[in-house]
């Protein structure tokens, strides 16, 4: 089976900006979510789709978006891009909504905001 | 929220030494779930070894084992016969049944082993 996959991998933005990143699930996990990692904050949760709809959202700012697809493909968007955007985002997949269902995580997409 | 703290930045271990891990957390919750994960360079995050905190047992799989300690709201990792490709950021991570898949991450030991 073929993993999580994210793209870009790299992405070089200006401030002001806005961004879409791509997931793509593993075959099968409806819910997909969303992470961003930074050398000073670690992980944080930004949001969860299940079935297309958001079940749950992280505390992060409205330029924050999301939205998941009929095939649960999911993209993330963040528009107005501010510098302490600088991250790695990482998706993950989960074949269910079972506590005990762990993440399965994408290589992440490493956005550089100038 | 729930706040899981790993206090060790750093670790090194010796090629086919025993390390420990140390992770702490804070909860009211008595049912939740506990996990933790590997780092490597290429930035994929991988599940090292999982635990439902309602069961006594630690979970082991193969070199990798956790001491749970409920009550004291600990959550080790040993890693057993330590490789080189143990190399890595470890993260501890906290599942709450109520809140679907949103985990809570600690901020990570960053293991070497030396050969």
């Amino acid at each position: 089976k073929a993993g999580v996959t994210q793209t870009p991998r790299y992405l070089i933005k200006t401030r002001g900006q806005q961004v879409t990143l791509s997931c793509s699930p593993i075959s099968g996990h409806r819910s997909v979510s969303w992470y961003q990692q930074t050398p000073g904050q670690g992980l944080q949760f930004l949001f969860e789709y299940f079935s297309e709809t958001q079940r749950n959202k992280g505390n992060f700012p409205g330029r924050f978006s999301g939205r998941q697809f009929s095939n649960s493909r999911s993209e993330m968007n963040v528009s107005t891009l501010e510098l302490g955007d600088s991250a790695l985002y990482l998706c993950a997949s989960s074949a269910g909504t079972g506590p005990n269902s762990p993440l399965h995580f994408g290589n992440g997409t490493r956005l550089t905001v100038t | 929220a729930q706040t899981v703290t790993q206090s060790q930045p750093e670790m090194s271990v010796q090629e086919a030494e025993t390390v420990t891990l140390s992770c702490t957390y804070d909860t009211s919750e008595s049912d939740y779930y506990l996990f933790w994960y590997k780092q490597p360079p290429s930035r994929q995050m991988i599940l090292v070894i999982r635990q439902e905190a309602y069961k006594q047992q630690n979970a082991t799989e193969n070199r990798f084992s956790v001491n749970f300690q409920k009550a004291a709201k600990s959550f080790s990792l040993k890693i057993s016969d330590s490789q080189l490709g143990d190399a890595a950021m470890y993260f501890c991570a906290y599942r709450s049944p109520n809140t679907g898949n949103q985990f809570y991450f600690g901020t990570g030991t960053s293991l070497t082993v030396i050969p």
